[in-house]
């Protein structure tokens, strides 16, 4: 098992653009996690899935920022316009239908906007 | 408010020598909590959770509700010990994580 896959791993873009990130889960994890890494707030919670529904997106930051999860085997985060602010790591993870359950993290995606 | 805090954004010490990374949350609740390791060009992986009282590559954590911590200790640091350490609190029995904001633990030779 590749574990969580996410593309691209690299993104640079310019300002005002749009970014779409992806994520692949482990098979069979009913959870699917997005994160957003920076050197000032650290790894935050932006909005996670369960079974392909949205359950708590409270740490997305604003509304140029959105999420679907179509399917259970893949997800997307869609930032429109980018912002230098938005520079940083995103992760994904995923993790199965049970409580207090280990999170398993995708390499994820550096994004940087000029 | 659910919160986690890891007071030290960087611990430096030298090789065998003890480590504590310090973990504080709020919580209200009976809280669970776990230690997540980010070793340099790896994944953000779980290393040790307060549930299973288990001790993973020499660490432990101890969970005091009294003083509301978590600390991840080590007595004899290796230079292999070297990552990101983020100290997580699942409140909600849904396996949403809260992080702290992580300290950088290097260990010197």
């Amino acid at each position: 098992d590749a574990g969580v896959i996410q593309s691209p791993r690299h993104e640079v873009t310019e300002m005002g653009q749009e970014v779409t990130l992806r994520c692949k889960p482990i098979s069979g994890h009913d959870y699917l996690f997005w994160y957003r890494q920076t050197m000032m707030r650290g790894l935050e919670l932006l909005i996670y899935f369960n079974n392909n529904v949205p359950i708590d997106d409270s740490g997305m930051p604003e509304d140029r920022f959105s999420a679907k999860m179509p399917n259970a085997s893949f997800s997307t985060l869609k930032i429109q316009p980018s912002e230098p602010r938005d520079s940083a790591v995103y992760f994904c993870a995923s993790s199965p239908q049970v409580t207090y359950n280990e999170q398993f993290f995708g390499p994820g995606t550096r994004l940087t906007v000029l | 408010a659910q919160r986690v805090t890891q007071p030290e954004k960087l611990l430096s010490v030298f090789k065998g020598a003890p480590v504590e990374l310090k973990c504080n949350y709020s919580y209200s609740g009976s809280p669970e909590l776990f230690w997540y390791v980010q070793y340099s060009r790896q994944r953000l992986q779980l290393l040790l959770r307060h549930i299973s009282r288990e001790s993973i590559k020499g660490f432990t954590a101890d969970l005091n509700k009294g003083e509301t911590s978590f600390h991840l200790k080590k007595p004899f640091a290796q230079e292999e010990d070297s990552a990101m350490y983020y100290c997580a609190l699942n409140a909600g029995g849904y396996n949403k994580l809260i992080f702290g904001a992580g300290t950088r633990l290097a260990v010197h030779p």
